[in-house]
């Protein structure tokens, strides 16, 4: 079965600091990896994606993701936290079979970065 | 903005009634997705259209249905609802038909409360 797991419901980090949101996927074949973020009484937003090529995505607002096969993993991480970086984010999986996509979504990870 | 229209906003409705959501996706964009995020829940994919056709299905009550328009609107119509119905619908296009990897633009939410 085709899935994705985010292990951490919360993340805290200091401003400055650097940030790392975990995800792993489980899927049969390619995976297509995203990450989309979440702010109060918003829509998700797209961040960025893994299709392929290489291993390291950078995406929007200075996020950038590792794809790791061998770990099947995809965490999202930034080098230098922003208060405004405070947000829900999704890791996300395409799953495209005969005749249709389907995109499942983790759990989401709140990011709380403190002053 | 992501382009994704979703009406309305808001939704206050009382136990047992029917509502429609809709949606109106992105301008060329051929799939609609729509998802449900409950406070306890996450993200849940309910289903899927690709140019006016259903193509996948979540975890989709049987008193909910959708359809997908030949203009390519969707609408998401819940019925008998109940207090657990209560939560945020999203609805999300994308580019994406079979064997393609686009990212989907999601909407802002229809925050559905029912009393």
């Amino acid at each position: 079965a085709q899935s994705v797991a985010q292990p951490e419901d919360q993340v805290n980090v200091a401003e400055g600091n650097p940030l790392t949101v975990k995800c792993t996927y489980s899927v049969s074949g390619n995976p297509y990896l995203f990450w989309y973020v979440q702010y109060p009484n918003r829509g998700l937003q797209f961040l960025l994606k893994y299709i392929t090529g290489d291993n390291l995505v950078k995406g929007s607002y200075g996020f950038e993701a590792e794809f790791n096969k061998s770990q099947t993993s995809f965490h999202l991480k930034k080098p230098s936290a922003l208060v405004s970086d405070s947000a829900l984010y999704f890791c996300a999986v395409l799953v495209i079979e005969t005749g249709a996509n389907n995109l499942f979504f983790g759990t989401g990870t709140r990011l709380t970065v403190i002053p | 903005d992501s382009g994704v229209t979703q009406t309305p906003k808001h939704l206050i409705t009382a136990t047992g009634q029917r509502v429609t959501l809709r949606c109106s996706p992105r301008s060329g964009d051929l799939s609609v997705y729509w998802y449900q995020q409950s406070l306890d829940q996450g993200l849940q994919f309910l289903i899927q259209y690709y140019n006016g056709e259903e193509r996948a299905k979540g975890n989709i009550l049987e008193r909910f249905s959708a359809q997908q328009f030949p203009d390519l609107h969707s609408e998401l119509n819940l019925s008998s609802l109940e207090l657990g119905d209560s939560a945020l619908y999203f609805c999300a296009s994308s580019a994406s038909g079979p064997l393609t990897s686009t990212e989907a633009f999601f909407g802002q939410g229809t925050r559905l409360t029912v009393v």
